[in-house]
């Protein structure tokens, strides 16, 4: 049982370069979100989406853009990279009930240079 | 503006004594709680979730309070061991907007043999 799985797992870009961030979970969750976190920071929410066909901001949206592309698949957008979107990334889903837990993927490591 | 502060970003105890997490926050009303562990190259993974109407939760040395007119849940680990040793997040939901998870900073935990 794979859970949630996230694509690629390291990425070096270039200021200006723009890439996509996957993740799929087999789950069959309605709720999948995308976190970044960074030093002293904790887990800061960019977007989220409650079913599919719907997303909505979260706490650090700029700069990012979503696609949930199906109710497996939920990508993470970067247009232009800028060096302090250098972060870990976290795609999540969570269980279908008000109280559901997040289940995570192993992150994906991103530097922007 | 909403924040949630978990209260020291690092925190070092005796194997087998007691260790006492804390997560404090202001201008949220939740309707439930969640706690997670984080190892490090590691997402978080889903320990405990108390609701507004608990006081008190219970998972084998688990413990968490929850305690909505102070505004803060206290996390406990009685009985530590080095294996504890992680960084531990709590999790906000609020009943209106539930589909949104806001985390706290974290709390790294070094359990010292």
């Amino acid at each position: 049982n794979a859970g949630v799985t996230q694509t690629p797992k390291f990425q070096v870009l270039k200021t200006g370069q723009s890439m996509t961030l996957q993740c799929a979970q087999d789950m069959n969750h309605n709720s999948m979100y995308w976190y970044r976190q960074d030093p002293g920071m904790g887990l800061r929410l960019i977007y989220y989406s409650a079913s599919e066909g719907t997303t909505d901001k979260g706490e650090v949206p700029n700069g990012y853009n979503v696609s949930r592309l199906n109710k497996r698949e939920f990508s993470l957008r970067l247009e232009s990279a800028a060096p302090s979107q250098t972060s870990v990334y976290f795609c999540a889903s969570r269980a279908d009930r008000a109280d559901g837990e997040l289940f995570f993927g192993e992150g994906s490591r991103l530097t922007v240079l | 503006s909403q924040k949630i502060e978990q209260n020291s970003e690092a925190l070092n105890i005796q194997e087998g004594k007691t260790a006492t997490l804390t997560c404090n926050y202001t201008n949220y009303s939740p309707a439930y709680l969640q706690w997670y562990r984080q190892d490090p190259g590691r997402g978080p993974v889903f320990l405990l979730l108390i609701r507004e109407n608990e006081k008190e939760k219970r998972k084998e040395r688990l413990k968490v309070t929850f305690d909505t007119t102070l505004k803060q849940s206290l996390f406990h680990i009685t009985a530590s061991q080095p294996a504890d040793s992680a960084t531990y997040l709590c999790a906000l939901l609020t009943s209106g907007g539930y589909q949104k998870v806001t985390f706290g900073t974290g709390t790294k935990l070094q359990v010292i043999p």
